[in-house]
């Protein structure tokens, strides 16, 4: 089964600041890789989605990338600021199967 | 375009008591799913639907049933609420079960059980 962990669950930043959020997965036999923001008591908010064929995906100043074979994603933010504050999600939707594996997410705060 | 919506928002149950949790999409998604996501565990499949007529087990399916009689719903009923249950139930939608596509989640319902 496939297990996707998250790391820091936890981050606090000033704002301003260029950060990292990362998502590891244990088999690499993915199709593609989606990442998503939940605000407290909401649901969940598309942000990037990665195919396993491509290395990155951009969206405003949000930046992922994906490294299939060595089963990480990076979720870049740049110039972060206070409404960036939310939890962070990775998903990992397999090459077979109808689902896709959840990470338990990094909460992200960012400091005015 | 409302996307996923989901009913009630909150709910609480006693132990015993059944109810159906319902989602609506107006995307024309053929695939639907239910997922619940409890404290420190990820979100988890419960059931899902590649199109109406067709529903299939998740990871966690024991103690909830689920039909697709249009491509717009897709409820998820809880037949007997144990304690066990209290989570926050997500339901999720794509285009179709080709893997290319990603998910549209709604808002969520919170349920707890006593």
């Amino acid at each position: 089964k496939q297990e996707v962990t998250q790391i820091p669950a936890a981050l606090s930043v000033p704002e301003g600041e260029n950060l990292v959020l990362n998502c590891s997965f244990t088999d690499s036999a993915i199709y593609n890789l989606q990442w998503f923001r939940q605000d407290p008591g909401k649901g969940l908010t598309s942000l990037l989605l990665i195919q396993s064929s491509q290395r990155e995906q951009t969206s405003g100043r949000l930046n992922a990338s994906l490294d299939k074979s060595s089963g990480r994603s990076t979720l870049y933010i740049a110039a972060s600021q206070p409404g960036d504050s939310a939890t962070y999600l990775c998903a990992v939707r397999p090459d077979t199967g109808n689902q896709f594996y959840f990470g338990t997410g990094t909460s992200l705060t960012v400091i005015p | 375009n409302a996307g996923v919506t989901q009913t009630p928002k909150f709910q609480v149950l006693k132990t015993g008591q059944s109810m159906t949790l319902q989602c609506a999409q107006d995307m024309n998604h053929e695939y639907m799913s239910w997922y619940r996501q409890d404290p420190g565990m990820g979100l988890r499949l419960i059931h899902y639907s590649v199109g109406a007529g067709i529903t299939d087990q998740g990871e966690v399916p024991n103690g909830y049933n689920v039909s697709r009689s249009t491509t717009e719903d897709f409820p998820l009923r809880l037949l007997s609420a144990a304690p066990s249950q209290t989570s926050v139930y997500f339901c999720a939608s794509s285009y179709s079960d080709t893997p290319v596509y990603g998910y549209t989640f709604g808002s969520g319902t919170r349920l707890t059980v006593v």
